[in-house]
């Protein structure tokens, strides 16, 4: 069964860092792109970032680009988002999605949840 | 303010068909394909339709996807209560050099 399970969400202060995970079974995980992409509390979904299958290519929404660093480990199948500097604008669900190619995402995970607050 | 724009909501009784529109420009949905996801809140999002028209295995063929120019829309016949979900379109903007979705459609089921 394909299966992505996130992890590393929680409580954060305002100016903190966090570092998300996702956990890929069940499919050759070197085979596709991976994205992340967020819903902040009574929003829409934004997507925030994907990575190649072999990390030479990496695309960002404009609005987080160099807070934000996409990367994974095919040796551990596993996908990473490292976030810097938070904000009460960053406090969403963060979804780690497959994706078949750059343009979208076809199995989801179901989400870690990021709060940032004092 | 979303790239891609949808209604924000729609509706119909068990039965109808009903369709959500998807406008964009021509650096997203004119040049590019158009995805379709359902989101049920509290559960993972669930594509529905890929590369305009496509359906992934597993979706029924009540849900058909057109696309036309700078413009798509996502159709459900045959409306069914669990039906009752946000939805999603989405497209690669090739100026923004990213993925843009719509701001979401909530349809209720009367």
């Amino acid at each position: 069964e394909v299966q992505l399970v996130e992890s590393g969400g929680g409580l954060v202060q305002p100016g903190g860092s966090l570092r998300l995970s996702c956990a890929a079974s069940g499919f050759t995980f070197s085979s596709y792109y991976m994205n992340w992409v967020r819903q902040a509390p009574g929003k829409g979904l934004e997507w925030v970032a994907n990575i190649k299958q072999d990390g030479s290519e990496k695309y960002y929404v404009d609005s987080l680009r160099g807070r934000f660093i996409i990367s994974r480990d095919n040796a551990k199948n596993s996908l990473y988002l490292q976030m810097t500097s938070l904000g009460a604008e960053d406090t969403a669900v963060y979804y780690c999605a497959r994706g078949p190619d750059y343009q979208f995402m076809d199995v989801w995970g179901q989400g870690t949840t990021v709060t940032v607050s004092s | 303010q979303s790239v891609l724009t949808q209604p924000a909501s729609a509706s119909g009784t068990p039965g109808q068909r009903v369709t959500i529109s998807c406008s964009g420009s021509r650096s997203n949905i004119g040049g590019d394909y158009v995805y379709w996801f359902q989101h049920v809140p509290g559960m993972a999002p669930n594509l529905l339709i890929y590369r305009d028209n496509q359906r992934p295995s597993g979706v029924p063929d009540r849900f058909s996807g057109s696309n036309s120019g700078t413009s798509a829309s996502l159709a459900i016949s045959g409306l069914r209560s669990e039906d009752e979900a946000d939805y999603y379109c989405a497209a690669w903007d090739d100026r923004l050099r990213g993925l843009v979705f719509g701001g979401g459609t909530k349809l209720t089921v009367l």
